[in-house]
């Protein structure tokens, strides 16, 4: 059972226009979510977050939105640049819990 | 300063032997996860420690997987009887006590023939 589900597992965009990653989750006790980015070979890397108290989130390009009712997010990368491409994971946390729970990811590709 | 060390990076093992993966997480983090991404998967959890507290070991998927964490530092996850799909990339993450932001390592992929 998936809790967390990234449904599309890749997006091409042109350099300058807007990415937008979604992500749907199932569990209403989630009340935190993260968005980690991943290169290859490497770890994910923590790009930015949100509390369920919240809607929006913005950091530099990178925003994120919250849907409590709808039980989606999504990452907002403006203007994409071709350093984004990546693998971006969708990860959401119960509160009271430590563990994180993540989407299967999505591969970004920004071209030039 | 230092990140989240992983070692090996590459460890490739017949089936039915027993494996084990080091984790050094950043200096002064209490908290220490243990996750793995088998292929075309997320991220799936496996055990975290916090400071002297009882690990969690609810995502661990069977008996012979285990881990240790000695001094509150260095973290060990043993795998015994290795099967084919144990084949995946073991991911070491640590952070602050209750900090969201988890800092993950490079990982060890694991290859079980």
């Amino acid at each position: 059972d998936q809790q967390v589900k990234q449904n599309s597992p890749s997006l091409s965009v042109q350099e300058g226009r807007i990415s937008i990653l979604n992500c749907d989750y199932t569990n209403s006790m989630f009340d935190y979510f993260l968005w980690y980015k991943k290169y290859p070979a490497e770890g994910p890397t923590f790009l930015i977050s949100i509390s369920s108290i919240k809607d929006k989130n913005e950091d530099g390009r990178f925003t994120v939105f919250l849907n409590k009712s709808a039980k989606h997010l999504s990452l907002h990368i403006v203007p994409s640049q071709p350093g984004d491409s990546a693998v971006y994971f969708c990860a959401a946390r119960k509160g009271g819990s430590e563990k994180l729970v993540f989407g299967k990811g999505m591969k970004l590709t920004v071209n030039p | 300063g230092a990140g989240v060390s992983q070692s090996p990076s590459n460890k490739v093992t017949e089936k039915g032997k027993d494996v084990e993966l080091r984790c050094d997480p950043i200096s002064g983090h209490t908290a220490l996860y243990w996750y793995r991404q088998s292929l075309g998967q997320g991220l799936e959890f496996l055990i975290y420690f916090q400071g002297n507290s009882a690990p969690d070991k609810s995502g661990l998927p069977s008996d012979r997987f285990s881990a240790e964490r000695t001094g509150g530092s260095v973290s060990t996850l043993t795998i015994q009887r290795t099967q084919q799909e144990d084949s995946a990339v073991y991911l070491c993450a640590s952070s602050f006590q209750g900090a969201y932001e988890q800092y993950f390592g490079p990982g060890t992929r694991l290859t079980v023939t």
